[in-house]
């Protein structure tokens, strides 16, 4: 079993409708949670972060985090064909020095 | 804010040459950076975890002789990829880390090597 697991895709979504994007991991000691986009060619960038069980929004993203059952999701609402890259989960564990470990990514393709 | 960057973008060097990347956090101190590599089509691979002050742990399967980091201060770490090889092309990203968890990236190297 991977430590981080995502589905790879690609979740394709109309314009306008809301992409769901679930990952879900293996160690219970998992402290703290990235969702990362990363465009073809680019580095990742951090979108959202969440450290406790439930929902956090920002913008046009929501997080939501349930640790009993180990998994975090991201939505995104009115997506736009912009949005359309490779969505990475990450999972810190403070106990493993801070280190993040990396799904291996969704890929998102949103239709005009 | 948390602004990482990386210099260069972009690097061809001939096989056995060596190439320096730096790393630096612009508006932070950063106490820790972390060194990733990326092939085409795969997700990130974690290389070492810098510190500030100390020697960089390197992660399993990557030889510390060869991807030499160097951490001098709290807004610049550097790799070196000694004696490059055609298989060492990738693409290199750093991040550092702002506050107690958040990691930001820097805009990646590609580096090939010829």
């Amino acid at each position: 079993q991977k430590e981080v697991e995502q589905n790879s895709g690609p979740l394709s979504v109309p314009e306008g409708a809301i992409a769901s994007l679930n990952c879900t991991y293996s160690d219970r000691g998992s402290q703290s949670f990235f969702w990362y986009r990363q465009y073809s060619g680019k580095s990742p960038e951090l979108i959202m972060f969440i450290y406790s069980n439930g929902d956090k929004e920002d913008g046009r993203f929501t997080a939501q985090l349930n640790k009993a059952s180990q998994y975090v999701s991201l939505l995104i609402r009115d997506s736009q064909p912009s949005d359309s890259a490779t969505y990475l989960c990450a999972v810190n564990r403070e106990a493993a020095g801070n280190k993040l470990t990396f799904g291996g990514g969704t890929r998102v393709l949103v239709k005009p | 804010g948390a602004v990482v960057s990386q210099h260069p973008s972009r690097v061809i060097c001939k096989s056995g040459t060596s190439v320096k990347i730096e790393c630096r956090s612009l508006d932070f101190q950063a106490t820790t950076m972390f060194w990733y590599r990326q092939f085409p089509k795969q997700s990130l691979m974690l290389m070492a975890t810098s510190n500030e002050g100390s020697k960089a742990t390197y992660e399993q399967g990557v030889e510390k002789d060869k991807f030499l980091i160097n951490h001098a201060s709290l807004t610049l770490s550097t790799l070196t990829v000694t004696s490059a090889h055609p298989e060492d092309s990738s693409f290199y990203i750093c991040s550092a880390r702002a506050g107690a968890r958040e990691q930001y990236f820097g805009p990646g190297t590609r580096l090939t090597v010829t």
